[in-house]
């Protein structure tokens, strides 16, 4: 059974960096096709696609936001961290994380957790 | 502003069906024949309910179906019911330097 589990912190203050884990089970990342990504939805609002990492340790991020964003893979522990510097009120948000496969579809999904941005 | 466009909102009777389009452009939606379509229920977090355009995952109603036509992707929903109400978004891969990108939802409500 393929599970994912975001943890990090409820609350972080603006300009704070925020560090967020996923971890995984049921696959590895280190197969041929399998990726690990991120997604936020600030209440209310749209799904918003962050960053991705694959199987070969390739990284994308959103354009408009990758200049603050690190994506990267512990491979031996399962995990996927992303870290978004500079937090803002505006990136208050549920984040998910999601495994992407090469048909191009997000199948699995954890469960989110949500973060507040406020001093 | 999402990178593809598509209805806020649809609304069917129970037994009807239904279509949510997803217009994107020749650069995601019209190249690839990677659309996926994602069913959200309040609280919830997403689920898979269509990949490659049209193909369902193992456990998916065949009431849902998807299309594509030039840039417009489209999920149908036949024989509604009032589990269907809830958001629908949908998904393109966009080449590899966008790589992906999201619609702005549709709420789907079944009167």
């Amino acid at each position: 059974q393929v599970t994912l589990r975001e943890s990090g912190p409820a609350l972080v203050k603006p300009t704070q960096t925020l560090t967020l884990t996923c971890t995984f089970s049921g696959f590895s990342l280190s197969t041929s096709g399998m990726c690990v990504s991120w997604i936020r939805q600030p209440p209310g609002k749209a799904l918003e696609w962050l960053a991705l990492i694959d199987w070969d340790d390739d990284k994308y991020y959103s354009t408009s936001l990758k200049t603050r964003l690190t994506i990267s893979k512990d491979t031996s522990k399962n995990q996927v961290v992303l870290t978004m510097t500079n937090m803002d009120p505006v990136d208050t948000a549920t984040y998910y994380c999601a495994r992407y496969y090469s048909g191009g579809a997000f199948d699995i999904w954890g469960q989110g957790t949500m973060v507040t941005v406020s001093s | 502003q999402s990178a593809l466009t598509q209805p806020a909102s649809v609304s069917g009777s129970p037994g009807q069906s239904i279509t949510i389009s997803c217009t994107g452009t020749s650069s995601d939606v019209g190249s690839y024949n990677l659309v996926s379509w994602y069913q959200q229920h309040p609280g919830k977090a997403p689920k898979l309910m269509i990949y490659e355009g049209s193909k369902r995952p193992s456990g998916v109603s065949n009431r849902f179906s998807g299309s594509k036509s030039g840039n417009t992707a489209s999920l149908t929903i036949s024989g509604l019911q009032a589990e269907d109400e809830a958001d629908y978004y949908c998904c393109s891969y966009a080449g590899s330097s966008t790589y992906v990108v999201f619609g702005g939802g549709t709420k789907l409500t079944v009167l």
